[in-house]
């Protein structure tokens, strides 16, 4: 198994363009999420998603959308990019409901620098 | 908001002493925890979690405890070793959303 993989690794964007950060998993997980994490701070959660077909927004959701048409993939759209949207995003996936083991696998991350 | 904060942003330690962590949280509805380790320029990787229903667990030279009352977390580390030097955070969630807010994190040095 590959676990979690985040494509690219790296990317620099000038402000107003556009872009998808790629994230597909192969452990057939229902949970799928994207954080961003800046210097010194911790990870915020950006959308998540429960399962094909469901997403919703999490803490800092602005200038980012998301979509999963298959268990496997959820890709992060930057519509516009704008420098306070460099930071290092992670990906994430886990299985979902109680009884279960909700660890999360983390993706390596990908560094994306808006100029 | 909601948040999950950390007391200490850097703890030195000596080798093969015990590392403590803490960690407080605000959300009263969160029912799920966890604890990440992370190294330089790698993703958080899983260490341990505890659900609501427990104030203990234990893994592998790893306890994490839980108080509800005082919405504070700690993750405990024995025999510290210089592999265990990383950035540490806690996160909860509650289990019906699963938004996982995260702290800080702690950085942990250990010292030869």
């Amino acid at each position: 198994n590959a676990g979690v993989t985040q494509t690219p690794k790296f990317q620099v964007l000038k402000t107003g363009q556009s872009m998808t950060l790629q994230c597909a998993q192969d452990m057939n997980h229902e949970y799928m999420s994207w954080y961003r994490q800046d210097p010194g701070m911790g990870l915020r959660l950006i959308h998540y998603s429960v399962g094909a077909g469901i997403t919703d927004q999490g803490e800092v959701p602005n200038g980012y959308n998301v979509s999963r048409s298959t268990t496997e993939d959820f890709p992060l759209r930057l519509l516009s990019a704008a420098p306070s949207q460099t930071s290092v995003y992670f990906c994430a996936s886990s299985s979902y409901g109680q009884g279960l083991s909700n660890e999360q696998f983390f993706g390596p991350g990908t560094r994306l620098t808006v100029l | 908001g909601e948040s999950v904060g950390l007391h200490l942003p850097t703890l030195s330690v000596q080798e093969g002493d015990n590392s403590i962590i803490n960690c407080a949280y605000s959300n009263s509805a969160s029912d799920y925890f966890i604890w990440y380790k992370q190294e330089s320029g790698k993703g958080p990787q899983f260490i341990i979690d505890i659900r609501s229903n427990m104030d203990k667990r234990q893994g592998q030279r790893v306890t994490v405890l839980l108080n509800k009352t005082v919405k504070h977390l700690s993750l405990q580390i024995a025999a510290t070793q210089p592999g265990d030097s990383a950035v540490y955070f806690c996160a909860d969630a509650f289990s019906g959303t699963y938004k996982y807010i995260f702290g800080t994190g702690t950085r942990l040095k250990v010292l030869a």
